[in-house]
């Protein structure tokens, strides 16, 4: 059975920090690996979908890479600002098509 | 373009009273999804439809929750009746198909408490 680790489960940084986000998945038998941002009190944004042959994805500040063999993706976000202040959830596509998530890293960055 | 719409955002209702919640897909999505997200955990998939079918219901608590959608569009879960542990935010999401690299898009989510 798929079980997706995200830590850390919170992370506090100063403003202007870069940091990386970890997730890790046990099956490396996935279809993609996406990183979605939550925000309180509303939907999940998908911010990066990473295909199961693909190694990074970047847009903007942030890049994904995706290490399929060791389980693992990280999500690193340069120059943090205040408004990535989000919870960051991650999720693999397994092969029963289902996405399986993380419980996600609650980021705040402070000012 | 319109998102996935869904109402009410938030619910408050007594234990054992039933609950319906709606959710209108993205034009032209044919797999739509229903979640449920504990505080601090991962959705967790309750149902999904290809069109008007539901192709995986296997984690819907199926004594108590019933879901529809009968035109292939616009869909409702139902809780009857609602328990305290039902608290939790009840997230629709749709793709345009039901593969693996098809991406899914989320609603804003119905956030349920019963007292």
């Amino acid at each position: 059975k798929q079980e997706v680790t995200q830590i850390p489960a919170a992370l506090s940084v100063p403003e202007g920090e870069n940091l990386v986000l970890n997730c890790s998945f046990t099956d490396s038998a996935i279809y993609n690996l996406q990183w979605f941002r939550q925000d309180p009190g509303k939907g999940l944004t998908s911010l990066l979908l990473i295909q199961s042959s693909q190694r990074e994805q970047t847009s903007g500040r942030l890049n994904a890479s995706l290490d399929k063999s060791s389980g693992r993706s990280t999500l690193y976000i340069a120059a943090s600002q205040p408004g990535d202040s989000a919870t960051y959830l991650c999720a693999v596509v397994d092969s029963n098509y289902q996405l399986i998530w993380g419980a996600g890293t609650k980021l705040i960055i402070k000012p | 373009e319109a998102g996935v719409v869904q109402s009410p955002r938030y619910k408050i209702i007594e234990k054992k009273q039933p609950v319906a919640f709606w959710c209108n897909p993205i034009s032209g999505h044919n797999t739509l999804y229903w979640y449920l997200q504990n505080l601090g955990q991962g959705p967790e998939l309750l149902i999904r439809y290809e069109n008007e079918e539901a192709v995986d219901d296997s984690q819907l608590p199926k004594d108590r929750f019933s879901a529809e959608r009968l035109k292939g569009v616009d869909s409702t879960l139902k809780i009857q009746p609602a328990e305290l542990g039902d608290s939790a935010v009840y997230l629709c999401a749709s793709s345009l198909g039901g593969g693996a690299h098809n991406e899914q898009f989320f609603g804003p989510g119905t956030r349920l408490t019963v007292l």
